[in-house]
């Protein structure tokens, strides 16, 4: 069955220091999403991507963090100068034409 | 911003029989809810997925009951089984599409052999 990869599994980095977590979609889904879990919180959205541009994103989502799909497989999220807020797990989702989105199994993101 | 709810964090039910995991919500523009299991260190899994012109879905030991007047829904797990035990979360979306998810806090389902 397919599904989503995320790279790399566990992340630490100084605050600071720039990130770029990655994502493997399937095949077939043109739509793409990243979503945050902060431990003990929701799952909250961060910003969604079709079509090579933004289409939605959330006030979490500020000038710090970018996305982008460098090579038609690979679709990133790059937090420029992280700060120890952002310590999360980080989840990129993948849609198609049935609209269920389908998560991969996460970053754990630890900034100290 | 509570816009999806789930009043119950932890749930405990017997193998065999039914679990109920209840979400309410509030804002009235969502017309796509959808259900995930999640376990720990992993992303949540898609189960099941309702739109608001259905009052009801089934896929298997699974079915999701929307109740639009009420703006609730409940997901019905029977029989209940040790590896349904996860947290389940509820989610919502403004439009029938690609559109981004509004996350309830979760459900803890354990499963009682």
């Amino acid at each position: 069955e397919p599904e989503v990869t995320q790279t790399p599994s566990h992340q630490v980095t100084q605050m600071g220091q720039e990130v770029i977590l990655r994502c493997v979609p399937i095949s077939n889904h043109l739509y793409f999403y990243w979503y945050r879990q902060i431990l003990g919180q929701k799952v909250e959205f961060l910003v969604s991507f079709y079509n090579n541009e933004i289409s939605e994103k959330s006030e979490i989502f500020d000038d710090q963090f970018s996305v982008e799909r460098p090579d038609g497989s690979n679709f990133t999220l790059k937090i420029r100068s992280t700060k120890l807020e952002d310590s999360a797990m980080y989840f990129c989702a993948t849609s198609g034409s049935t609209y269920e989105q389908y998560f991969g199994p996460g970053t754990r993101l630890t900034v100290t | 911003d509570q816009q999806v709810k789930q009043n119950s964090p932890s749930l405990s039910v017997q193998e065999g029989r039914i679990s109920i995991l209840n979400c309410d919500y509030t804002n009235s523009m969502f017309d796509y809810f959808l259900w995930y299991k999640k376990y720990p260190a992993e992303g949540p899994t898609f189960l099941i997925s309702i739109s608001s012109i259905k009052d009801k879905n089934e896929d298997g030991r699974f079915t999701v009951f929307l109740n639009k007047s009420a703006k609730h829904l409940s997901l019905h797990i029977v029989p209940s089984q040790p590896g349904d035990s996860a947290v389940y979360f509820c989610a919502a979306s403004v439009r029938f599409g690609n559109e981004k998810l509004t996350f309830g806090t979760g459900t803890r389902l354990t499963i009682i052999p």
